[in-house]
């Protein structure tokens, strides 16, 4: 149990265009979802925390506007990063964390971007 | 600010046994998490800690000390397949109990 997906897990795009990352919780109900980013070889950063059928917290820093969080169901959060540019080329990694019971989180299988 | 230091890289032989250590400063402290990571998958769930002292789950134990904000985990009976980023992880408890990732460590296992 606990299996959270992500589509797509790679994804190539020119600069400029839109990217849509999905994470689903696959077996459970997740009140809330996080999104991070992970450059190579370095840490996972907290970009943003979603709770379903609210606005998205973002950290210091992340730009609102360019990664928009959607946490439109109890098992679907989406990240768009907007007018993607070569600098946004990272792995992006969902987790989920289940509305009852434990704190832990569950994570996805990551989304490697690369904008050229 | 907020920061969870580790040893950038360890390396060790097959069967040994090896320390990863973890200090931390955060605003906020619920517990210590350890995730491992093999390159370009998931972090995967290994241990945590919430109150002081040793955590056994199999070749895998974990330590914490909330007084010196330090942590350890511990593997034994090294493999090759341990070789891996491990990460500790603070959760800040709160309403959402996020997550605050350290500067992760490399591990490899050699034959």
């Amino acid at each position: 149990g606990a299996v959270v997906s992500q589509h797509p897990s790679r994804v190539i795009c020119k600069s400029g265009t839109s990217v849509k990352i999905e994470c689903r919780s696959l077996d459970f109900q997740a009140t809330t979802m996080f999104w991070y980013r992970q450059f190579p070889k370095k840490s996972l950063m907290l970009m943003a925390t979603s709770n379903e059928g609210s606005k998205a917290t973002y950290e210091q820093g992340v730009e609102k506007d360019k990664f928009l969080i959607n946490h439109a169901s109890l098992t679907l959060s989406t990240l768009t990063v907007t007018s993607a540019h070569p600098e946004d080329s990272s792995f992006y990694i969902c987790s989920a964390r289940a509305a009852s019971g434990t704190s832990e989180q569950f994570f996805g299988p990551g989304t490697r971007l690369t904008v050229l | 600010g907020q920061s969870l230091e580790q040893p950038s890289e360890v390396t060790a032989v097959e069967g040994a046994i090896v320390q990863i250590n973890c200090t931390y400063q955060t605003s906020g402290f619920y517990g210590l998490s350890w995730y491992q990571q093999h390159d370009g998958g998931a972090p995967t769930f290994l241990s945590y800690n919430a109150l002081d002292g040793l955590e056994e789950t199999g070749r895998f134990s974990s330590f914490l000390s909330r007084s010196d904000s330090y942590g350890y985990l511990l593997l034994q009976e090294l493999q090759m397949k341990d070789s891996a980023s491990y990460f500790c992880a603070v959760s800040r408890g709160g309403a959402t109990n996020k997550l605050i990732f350290g500067t992760g460590t490399l591990l490899a296992v050699q034959p």
